[in-house]
Order: structure tokens, then sequence, then C-alpha cells
């Protein structure tokens, strides 16, 4: 099983949909959740973290369930520039003082007008 | 200033060359990172370092060597690389490593594209 799931799409949304995208991780050690988006041959870049009790940035929505082991990113009002590669990043704590970011293999999203 | 930088952006070499890969943050952060990314696939992890000292290798070819020469530089010298090394090798960069202190994600240099012929 793989350490950070996620369904790689594609999403073909219209302009104006409602999507949502899930991740479950398999380390129930893990810390800290993520969100990067990645454009086409361009770095991640952090979208949001993921907090238990849910956090909303503008349109985009992050939840996690940590019973579930499992992490959702919903995005209102979908936009042609929102049409992207979103990443679900998982915090795995390793021995000692040691920690690593596990990415997921990413969603993507492509909105039409 | 709130970027991390890479050099050089492109790079082809040949299998019996020695080339370096240059990172650079002046965020103050601790931890930095070296990423490769195939096309289509996610970022995988090869090395961090913590506080200028290796912390993780994650069982990397010695063809790969990273140093860490001060806080704010972070190198990977290659050395007789074959072609399916070919990639997009990212530098990040945090304030600590995720696991001492949590919710610190990365910041992401633009890359290096190698490729190896």
């Amino acid at each position: 099983r793989k350490e950070v799931e996620q369904d790689p799409g594609p999403f073909n949304v219209p302009e104006g949909a409602t999507v949502a995208f899930n991740c479950t991780y398999s380390n129930s050690a893990s810390q800290s959740f993520f969100w990067y988006r990645q454009d086409c041959r361009k770095e991640p870049k952090l979208l949001m973290s993921v907090y238990s009790s849910g956090n909303e940035d503008g349109r985009f929505t992050a939840q996690l369930n940590r019973a579930s082991q499992y992490i959702s990113l919903l995005i209102r009002d979908s936009k042609l520039s929102d049409s992207a590669t979103y990443l679900c990043v998982v915090n795995f704590r390793g021995s000692g003082n040691t920690g690593k970011l596990i990415f997921g293999q990413g969603t993507t999203l492509q909105v039409k007008p | 200033d709130t970027e991390v930088t890479q050099t050089p952006k492109h790079l082809v070499m040949g299998m019996t060359n020695k080339k370096s890969l240059k990172c650079e943050q002046h965020m103050g952060h601790r931890a930095m990172y070296w990423y490769k990314q195939k096309a289509k696939k996610p970022p995988e992890l090869m090395f961090v370092y913590s506080y200028e000292k290796l912390s993780i290798n994650e069982s990397v070819p010695s063809r790969f060597s990273p140093e860490c020469p001060n806080s704010s530089l972070l190198n990977l010298h290659l050395h007789a690389l074959q072609p399916e090394d070919s990639a997009l090798y990212l530098c990040a960069s945090s304030q600590d490593i995720p696991g001492l202190v949590d919710n610190y994600g990365y910041t992401f240099g633009s890359g290096t594209r190698l490729t190896v012929v």
C-alpha cells in the first residue's frame, strides 16, 4: 500500500463547478498535512496546511479526519487558473528527531470554459 | 527574501561527466532537502539536511553526493550518471524539520531539469 494515495484523475470540470479531491495516508503517526499545487513544468507550491478543525482559504477548504486517515480539498467556483496538479502531502515522523514530507501521486484538475 | 534559488535551470551532461547542482536560501531555514521528480510522478525524497548535517539519505546511489557547506547552501554533486537519472531535481527548505515542529511546509526552488545523454 502506498504511503499517501490519491486518485490521479484527471478531473475535467466546467468553470464555476465545485470539485473535491480526496487522499488517504497509511502512517497513523503522521503529524502534519498539506495540499500543494504544481503547474506543468513548475515546482510544487504550498496551497494550504490541513487541520482537524478544517480550514478555509477563499474558495479552498481543507479537512482532515485522523480516525479515517483521510484528507480532503474542496474547490468552489472553479476558475480556469485552478487547472493544475494537486498534491496531497503528509509528514512522516522518523526515528529520533527526523521527519520527512511524503507526496501523493497528485490529482490533475482541468477546468474548462 | 522568500525564495529558494537553484542553478542551473537546465543541465545536459554525459555519463562520464561530473557536475554540481546548487541551491541557496536566505530565509534562515534550518532544514534543506533534495527531491527528484520524473515526468507525471510526484517528487521523491533523496536527502534531508538538518542544521547542516545529513539526517536522511533515502538509499540514494552514491553517484549522487550531497553537500551542505553552510546553512544557506546545498549542493548535489553528480558523477557517472545514467540516462534514467534524467529528471527534475528540486531543492526545498523549511524553517525546521517536520517532526520537530509540525505544520512546517516546504518552500521549493524552481528546479534543475537534468538530461543525461
